[in-house]
């Protein structure tokens, strides 16, 4: 079965400085990979998704993500925060074939200080 | 653009009522999906549906039952509501079952 971890709760950052957030999925297969963005009273927005190919996917906002099959990894990067970027970031795995549910993280609160 | 629209927003049920929550999609997705959020948890799958008159079982169905009339509008019914079942409530659709899933602005359901 398909799980995801985000090791992170809250993750606290200064206007300007780089990002990661740490994503680490569990599945025997091919993943395919997302990362959401909830603001807060909204529903969640894809950020990006892995299906195949170049393991470093670009997002909007200047967001990218790559994925580490060896790590089982996909975390968030971004090279400079905004104070608007302070949301829940949720990653999330579905498999490429079988059961194709969609599992969520638990999310990592992410807070920008001006 | 794609659209996902939720009803009502918010609402406010008494313990033992029956609630209903209805969401729509102009998207012309086959699947449609109900997801529970709890304060501080991602989202858990109550409910989906890959085809109209026909619902699924997620990971947490209990109390909870689901209705897909149409492509566009898939309900969620709650027949006897319980304090626990106070949360955001989610409905997404997707192209298919592996796609990226398109959210809804969520309902905010207090069970009182």
């Amino acid at each position: 079965a398909q799980s995801v971890t985000q090791p992170d709760a809250r993750v606290t950052v200064s206007e300007g400085a780089s990002l990661q957030l740490r994503c680490k999925y569990s599945y025997s297969g091919t993943p395919y990979l997302f990362w959401y963005v909830q603001y807060p009273r909204q529903g969640l927005q894809l950020l990006l998704k892995y299906y195949s190919g170049d393991p470093v996917v670009q997002g909007v906002n200047g967001f990218e993500a790559e994925f580490i099959k060896s790590n089982s990894s996909f975390h968030l990067r971004k090279a400079s925060v905004h104070w608007s970027d302070s949301a829940v970031y949720f990653c999330a795995v579905s498999a490429s074939s079988g059961s194709w549910q969609l599992i969520f993280g638990s999310g990592t609160q992410l807070t920008v200080m001006p | 653009e794609a659209a996902v629209t939720q009803s009502p927003r918010s609402k406010v049920a008494v313990t033992g009522g029956k609630v209903t929550l209805s969401c729509h999609q102009t998207n012309n997705h086959d699947y449609m999906y109900w997801y529970r959020q709890d304060t501080g948890h991602g989202l858990r799958l109550i409910h989906y549906s890959y085809v109209a008159d026909s619902t699924e079982k997620g990971d947490i169905p209990d109390g909870y039952k689901a209705s897909r009339p149409s492509q566009e509008n898939f309900s969620l019914i709650l027949e006897l509501a319980s304090l626990s079942q106070t949360a955001v409530y989610f409905c997404a659709s997707s192209g298919d079952g592996y796609a990226e899933q398109f959210f809804g602005p969520g309902t905010r359901l207090t069970v009182l």
